[in-house]
């Protein structure tokens, strides 16, 4: 149980278009949903938390215009990046809270992770 | 701020050479820290969460330690598939509040 997944695994697109990214929680509802990026050998960073049926929080110094995140299901979560530049190249994860998880539950597994998608913008 | 400071970067070990990985760390109220592995262009892999000080978690060959202030991640007698980046992460007691995430380790295992 509690498998996140990620859809592209991998994108490649030109410089200007958009890219969405889809997050799926697929045996579990999700209340939460983190979106991290990663740059090579680099750790993960936060970009935003989204709550389901709530508006995105953005970690500072990330632009909620450029990376739109839309948290519309207790399954599915959205991240697009809107007019995408080479320096958006990155790697994306999703990750996930149950939403019948509480204390304890966060308190045992922390988040649950995607497998990450890798974006290219030429 | 909650910190979590790792070292070394990288580590660079022979087959059969343990060694231990650090994680040091600032948080306002320790809910949990956790370490996962990661690969190359994969998402984390959860390993362990502890607690409180002096908690031990034992998988295969990898063994966690919690004090106040750090983490180890023991590594016996590695193999070449131990090779990953392991990452460590704490998790503050308030709130629906995110895992902070250190840099990494780069561990590699030679044959």
């Amino acid at each position: 149980g509690a498998v996140v997944s990620q859809h592209p695994s991998r994108v490649i697109c030109k410089s200007g278009t958009s890219v969405k990214i889809e997050c799926r929680s697929l045996d579990f509802q999700a209340t939460t949903m983190f979106w991290y990026r990663q740059f090579p050998k680099q750790s993960l960073m936060l970009m935003a938390t989204s709550n389901e049926g709530s508006k995105a929080t953005y970690e500072q110094g990330v632009e909620k215009d450029k990376f739109l995140i839309n948290h519309a299901s207790l399954t599915l979560s959205t991240l697009t990046v809107t007019s995408a530049h080479p320096e958006d190249s990155s790697f994306y994860i999703c990750s996930a809270r149950r939403l019948a998880g509480d204390y304890n539950e966060w308190r045992k597994w922390g988040q649950f992770f995607g497998p990450g998608t890798r974006l290219t913008v030429l | 701020e909650d910190q979590v400071t790792q070292s070394p970067e990288a580590l660079r070990l022979q087959e059969g050479e343990s060694s231990s990985l650090n994680c040091s760390y600032t948080v306002s109220g320790l809910r949990g820290l956790f370490w996962y592995r990661q690969d190359p262009g994969k998402g984390p892999e959860f390993l362990f969460t502890l607690y409180s000080a002096g908690e031990e978690k034992e998988k295969e060959r990898l063994k966690a330690t919690l004090t106040k202030k750090e983490s180890f991640l023991h590594i016996t007698a590695p193999k070449p598939e131990d090779s990953a980046t392991y990452l460590c992460a704490v998790l503050r007691n308030s709130g629906n509040t995110p895992l902070v995430f250190g840099k990494g380790t780069r561990l590699s295992v030679i044959a």
